[in-house]
């Protein structure tokens, strides 16, 4: 039962340009939503987070959008750069309960110089 | 100076034997946990100790058995190990808050053979 999920195995953009990744839950106790970025051979690394109270949060390049209704929330890269490919797991948790991160599959992002 | 180390990177057993894996944080934080990464990518939670008492226990099979002996360090006991114990295992710490804000160390890649 996958409560959350990354559609989309790999994403390839040229540098300059926006990179969206996309990431849907299930779950409707989640509050806080979070985004990692995983170089090979390293552990996840936390990137941005964002409440369930707000529907945007925004750290220099990187902004996460998220939609309640849809259950659906989105990591934006502007400008991208080479250095961003990386793979992107998308996170949730349940605050007031297990405080448990549940994970996606990750998405691998490739930016084309 | 890293923050969150496991020791060894690469694991390669046999099947039947016993194995442990090592962490340590030196962040100072309170909450440390055991993910498991396996061949389909996702990334789940093991265990999680919170000031060396167990808070969460996912369906582990009772062969995996945490060890904390301090708050900085928690390690990974497996007994019997087995072909499906083939994964990466990643240490984790968060502090008090925001716990969902989690520090993963590099990663220990067993294999069973």
């Amino acid at each position: 039962d996958q409560q959350v999920k990354q559609n989309s195995p790999s994403l390839s953009v040229q540098e300059g340009r926006i990179s969206i990744l996309n990431c849907d839950y299930t779950n409707s106790m989640f509050d806080y939503f979070l985004w990692y970025k995983k170089y090979p051979a390293e552990g996840p690394t936390f990137l941005i987070s964002i409440s369930s109270i707000k529907d945007k949060n925004e750290d220099g390049r990187f902004t996460v959008f998220l939609n309640k209704s849809a259950k659906h929330l989105s990591l934006h890269i502007v400008p991208s750069q080479p250095g961003d490919s990386a793979v992107y797991f998308c996170a949730a948790s349940d605050q007031g309960g297990s405080e448990k991160l549940v994970f996606g599959k990750g998405t691998k992002l490739t930016v084309n110089p | 100076d890293t923050a969150v180390s496991q020791t060894p990177k690469y694991l390669v057993t046999q099947m039947g034997n016993d194995k442990s894996i090592k962490c340590e944080q030196n962040l100072g934080h309170d909450t440390m946990y055991w993910y498991k990464q396996d061949s389909k990518k996702f990334l789940k939670i093991m265990f999680s100790y919170n000031n060396k008492e167990l808070i969460i226990n996912e369906t582990v099979p009772n062969r995996f058995s945490p060890k904390s002996p301090d708050k900085a360090h928690l390690n990974l006991h497996i007994n019997s190990l087995e072909l499906g114990d083939s994964a990466v295992y990643f240490c984790a710490s968060s502090p008090r808050t925001p716990r969902y804000e989690q520090y993963f160390g590099p990663g220990t890649r067993l294999t069973v053979t």
